[in-house]
């Protein structure tokens, strides 16, 4: 069974630049959630979707959004890019997104520096 | 707002070793659920040990095991006969067991502590 896939790896933006990551959860699963980590913050949780629907969402100003499409692949996107924006972007996909059934599998990151 | 410290930085131990990494967590509500993440470098996150507050009874997993201390909202974990692949960042989690709202998919991390194994 193939685990959460994050895209790409590894990018290198300009300030103001706009970024959209991607993220193929697990098959099943239906929640995925995006966390950013930074050294400084560390992890952070910045929204989950379900369904296509956002059901839930951090403390992050509106530069960052994402979506969620009917086969559960979700994107990312940071717009006018700031250098604290850098960092390691995380996706989880569970299979509902309730903690009954619902345990975290994290992909591999996809590392953002903005220059 | 639930918060959780990871109060050590970092820890080292001797490969064969047992380590404690220290969590402290704060929280007003009564029904949640404690985690263990491990990250190794440039690897992906996964899942350790997890333990529901509503268990009295310890959790464990194979070498790992946890001493969860609800009143003084402590969950330390313990790695037993340490081994060279457990050398990774380990990050203490919080998630309110409520089904909905802003409990869905939402875990709130420590700052996590690096564990380095000697050989």
């Amino acid at each position: 069974k193939a685990g959460v896939t994050q895209t790409p790896r590894y990018l290198i933006k300009t300030r103001g630049q706009q970024v959209t990551l991607s993220c193929s959860p697990i098959s099943g699963h239906r929640s995925v959630s995006w966390y950013q980590q930074t050294p400084g913050q560390g992890l952070q949780f910045l929204f989950e979707y379900f369904s296509e629907t956002q059901r839930n969402k951090g403390n992050f100003p509106g530069r960052f959004s994402g979506r969620q499409f009917s086969n559960s692949r979700s994107e990312m996107n940071v717009s006018t890019l700031e250098l604290g924006d850098s960092a390691l972007y995380l996706c989880a996909s569970s299979r509902t997104g309730s903690i009954g059934t619902g345990e975290l599998f994290f992909g591999e990151g996809s590392r953002l520096t903005v220059l | 707002a639930q918060t959780v410290t990871q109060s050590q930085p970092e820890m080292s131990v001797q490969e064969a070793e047992t380590v404690t990494l220290s969590c402290t967590y704060d929280t007003s509500e009564s029904d949640y659920y404690l985690f263990w993440y491990k990250q190794p470098p440039s690897r992906q996150m996964i899942l350790v040990i997890r333990q529901e507050a509503y268990k009295q009874q310890n959790a464990t997993e194979n070498r790992f095991s946890v001493n969860f201390q609800k009143a003084a909202k402590s969950f330390s974990l313990k790695i037993s006969d340490s081994q060279l692949g457990d050398a990774a960042m380990y990050f203490c989690a919080y998630r309110l067991a409520n089904a909905g709202g802003t409990s869905y998919g939402k875990l709130t991390f420590g700052q996590g502590t690096i564990l380095t194994v000697h050989p």
